[in-house]
Parts: C-alpha cells; sequence; structure tokens
C-alpha cells in the first residue's frame, strides 16, 4: 500500500516563496502525484499533477507561480509570490487501479 | 464549465441509510470516472470510492467495503453514493469529483462543493 508524507506545517513571508514535499513510500518512487489546495472553509482545488521526471502540469486558471519538480521518490511543490490567499491546507494525491491515496495535508501559514 | 452539485446530506442516527446525490453538468457525463471523497470534521481527505465512466468498474476505499455502494445514472447525468450502517464516524463532507482525463481513472480533478453527513444519535 502506498503511502504519502507530508509535512504537517509551513510558513513564508508574504512575497515570499514555499517548498511543499510529498515523499512517496518505499517502493513506489516512479507514481505521479496531483497537488490539491484549500483554502479555510472551502472545498479542495486541484492545482496540478507532477511526473516522476519532475515534468507537470497545471490545472485551469492555475498561476504559474505554482510550479511543480521531483527528485526521486520525493514531489514538491514551490509556491513562489506567496500571496495572502495562498494560506491553507495542500494535500498530495496519487493513484493507481483500483485505489486513491491523499497524504496528510500541509498547512500554509503566511506570514 | 465543470459543475458538480452533491446533495442529500443531513443528520442520521447510527446504523442507519442515507443516499447522496451529485448533480453533473458543463461536460460529457458519461465519459468520466467520478470520484467519492470525505473529509471528517477538522481532518485531512479520504478517499471514499470510484465508479468509471460506464460504471463497468467500481472500487471502494478497503475500510469501507460492504457498507457503501456507489452507481450512476449516465441519462441524468447523476452519480450516487448509498450508504448503509452508518457509524459516527462516518461523520464527514462528502465531495464528488471528476477524474482528469475521460476514459479514465486517473487524479481527482474537479471538485464539487461537498455535502456534510452528521452520524450521531
Amino acid at each position: 500500500q502506498i503511502v504519502l508524507t507530508q509535512s504537517p506545517s509551513a510558513s513564508a513571508s508574504l512575497g515570499a516563496s514555499v517548498k511543499l514535499t510529498c515523499t512517496l513510500s518505499s517502493g513506489h518512487s516512479s507514481y505521479p502525484i496531483a497537488w490539491h489546495q484549500q483554502s479555510p472553509e472551502k472545498g479542495p482545488r486541484y492545482l496540478m499533477k507532477v511526473n516522476s521526471d519532475g515534468g507537470h502540469s497545471r490545472g485551469d486558471g492555475i498561476p504559474a507561480r505554482f510550479s511543480g519538480s521531483s527528485s526521486g521518490s520525493e514531489r514538491y511543490l514551490t509556491i513562489s509570490s506567496l500571496q495572502s490567499e495562498d494560506e491553507g491546507d495542500y494535500y498530495c494525491q496519487t493513484w493507481g487501479t483500483g485505489f486513491q491515496v491523499f497524504g496528510g495535508g500541509t498547512k500554509v501559514t503566511v506570514l | 464549465q465543470v459543475q458538480l452539485v452533491e446533495s442529500g446530506g443531513g443528520v442520521v442516527q447510527p446504523g442507519r441509510s442515507l443516499r447522496l446525490s451529485c448533480a453533473a453538468s458543463g461536460f460529457i457525463f458519461n465519459t468520466y470516472g467520478i470520484h467519492w471523497v470525505r473529509q471528517a470534521p477538522g481532518k485531512g481527505l479520504e478517499w471514499v470510492a470510484f465508479i468509471s465512466y460506464d460504471g463497468g468498474d467500481k472500487y471502494y476505499a478497503d475500510s469501507l467495503k460492504g457498507r457503501f455502494t456507489i452507481s450512476r445514472d449516465n441519462s441524468k447525468s447523476t452519480l450516487y453514493l448509498q450508504m448503509n450502517s452508518l457509524r459516527p464516524e462516518d461523520t464527514a463532507v462528502y465531495y464528488c469529483a471528476t477524474v482528469e482525463e475521460p476514459y479514465s481513472s486517473s487524479c481527482v480533478y474537479s471538485w464539487g462543493q461537498g455535502t456534510l453527513v452528521t452520524v450521531s444519535s
């Protein structure tokens, strides 16, 4: 069973950058992941998919300051030029035939 | 524009049943697989179930097998989740969500706004 591990929290100043990490469990380093954003009191929103080679594809309307990358079993989401509306929870997700798995989420605070 | 509207949530006693609906519009419903995902109060996201575009494939989270049933009516562009023998730990906001690509079982892509189910006596 695949497990996705995320740090519980991250913070950065307004206008700065923050890099979130999602780690795939051992033996699953080839899996792509998706990143989802959940603002306070709102439903989740798809941000992008990140492949094992670091290629990524943003969802419709997602600004370019959201980018993805990859290294081994780690998948990253970098948010540049942080804005106040970027505060919220960020979840990674992976999938296969018959299953979907979410990470525990990272709470991002904009200082 | 994709629109997914969940309904059917509410307060239900433990052991009872509830059926959720998800009305879809803005895309070709019968070409997309759809997921149910839930989120308990203050907790993270948990995948519940998936149904393929034609209803031929259905998958469930191991912890829910046997109690929940996913189905769809492509003539009505509507997805369902039948929940039986409900427990307090099933209390959550339930979201329906399409996959990214037609005829696939890929990641969650477009989300609904969710419907709250509270299981309590």
